[in-house]
């Protein structure tokens, strides 16, 4: 019963470096996400993938890429690592975008 | 953006019913509206989906009048780990604008 893995749990980067954070789900979910969580804020949603093979922008696209690597993994990268990207990431997964999603335990970013 | 509104906190007391209600004016037909509920340094947990009337399971109940324009999460006799922050959400399969976030509603219970 893993349901959403994130790895890893923790990273310190330096600004400009570069990162990919994987996501994997085992409920054979169509649906991915992921999001980011600032300091008493809400989740903002970064990218979505609604079924294999396909992803979309978000709220906040901008300084990531995704991609959807097989129906279980969902992958998230920062190419040049910002100081503003610092944040707790979680990735989700659902059967639809209209039907509930399941979290992960985040990612916790430190950009330095 | 598909926009909720809920109350940013509320206070109550253990063995309490606490009910959170959160807007929603512009749901769509195939909408549905989810509660979820996150502790610090979790993910947010899935607590209770519908789409029109009342829905119960284990852990709450959610009404939703019929024009579903605002809906309600009602919690039984809350204890101390229920405190979280609870979100309100509109869920559509067209477009992102459907899969955001509000600002949630900050739960606290106290003895």
């Amino acid at each position: 019963n893993a349901g959403v893995t994130q790895t890893p749990k923790f990273q310190v980067l330096k600004t400009g470096q570069s990162m990919t954070l994987q996501c994997a789900q085992d409920m054979n979910h169509n649906s991915m996400y992921w999001y980011r969580q600032d300091p008493g804020m809400g989740l903002r949603l970064i990218y979505y993938s609604a079924s294999e093979g396909t992803t979309d922008k978000g709220e906040v696209p901008n300084g990531y890429n995704v991609s959807r690597l097989n129906k279980r993994e969902f992958s998230l990268r920062l190419e040049s690592a910002a100081p503003s990207q610092t944040s707790v990431y979680f990735c989700a997964s659902g059967e639809y975008s209209n039907q509930p999603q399941h979290f992960g335990d985040g990612t916790r970013l430190s950009i330095l | 953006l598909a926009k909720t509104t809920q109350p940013i906190s509320m206070d109550s007391y253990e063995g309490q019913e606490v009910n959170i209600t959160c807007s929603h004016n512009n749901i769509a037909t195939n909408d549905y509206i989810t509660w979820y509920q996150q502790f610090p340094s979790q993910g947010p947990r899935f607590i209770i989906q519908g789409y029109k009337t009342k829905v119960t399971n284990e852990v709450a109940s959610l009404f939703i009048p019929a024009d579903r324009k605002s809906s309600t999460l009602s919690l039984p006799r809350v204890s101390l780990s229920d405190t979280a922050v609870y979100y309100c959400r509109v869920q559509g399969n067209t477009g992102f604008q459907k899969l955001v976030f509000g600002t949630g509603t900050r739960l606290l219970v106290s003895p």
